[in-house]
């Protein structure tokens, strides 16, 4: 199989504070890892791509001084919004695919509330 | 440009009959598709593909979708709906060949009653 997790899954935070989310390959390495947004109702959009060992690659309207993404190792990639504010309440979900051209395989995602 | 969408935002149907979740794309080239299910609170799983081959693609759980051409279209169909059904889902594209830049519709929830 290819198992990916996502931790934590439910985060509370107040304003101003920063908050990490891990995304984990757990049987498998991924040079590929893509961060999602997806708001009540709605579909998923693509925030950033990152390829292990090198820098994220945002998609257009994404701030990259908001959203941290760090791709070290081959199993772990980690988003940090920081200073959040809660417009930034979201449900976040990360995919992981085995190299360019492979299927993605999603983790459980991470609901985020910022108060 | 790639662009899929998803025909209805809701569709009920009654335990043990037939599923129909519509969609259409547009892409500039020969495009792959994909239908995912989101349960409640969780990520996504791949029902199915269609990536170039036989143009009637089957799924898990018993679900198919026929990839048409001419109509542009590609709706998911299941015989007899279950209870665990119940969800989110959505039609997906990509350029063929690739999975990157997965372009999502803007989802269908389907709803099971007893």
């Amino acid at each position: 199989g290819a198992v990916v997790s996502q931790h934590p899954s439910w985060v509370i935070c107040k304003s101003g504070t920063s908050v990490k989310i891990e995304c984990r390959s757990l049987d498998f390495q991924a040079t590929t890892m893509f961060w999602y947004r997806q708001f009540p109702k709605q579909s998923l959009m693509l925030m950033a791509t990152s390829n292990e060992g090198s820098k994220a690659t945002y998609e257009q309207g994404v701030e990259k001084d908001k959203f941290l993404i760090n791709h070290a190792s081959l199993t772990l990639s980690t988003l940090t919004v920081t200073s959040a504010h809660p417009e930034d309440s979201s449900f976040y979900i990360c995919s992981a695919s085995r190299q360019e051209g492979q299927p993605q395989h999603f983790g459980d995602g991470t609901r985020l509330s910022i108060l | 440009a790639q662009s899929v969408t998803q025909l209805d935002s809701h569709v009920s149907v009654s335990e043990g009959t037939p599923v129909l979740l519509r969609c259409n794309y547009s892409s500039s080239y020969s495009p792959s598709l994909f239908w995912y299910v989101q349960h409640p609170n969780k990520g996504l799983q791949l029902l199915l593909k269609y990536t170039s081959a036989a143009t009637l693609v089957k799924g898990i759980n018993g679900f198919e979708a026929e990839f048409k051409k001419s109509e542009t279209s590609f709706h998911l169909t299941k015989p007899s709906a279950h209870m665990s059904d119940a969800a989110e889902y959505f039609c997906v594209v990509t350029p063929r060949g690739g999975f990157q830049k997965l372009v999502f519709g803007t989802g269908t929830r389907l709803l099971v009653s007893p």
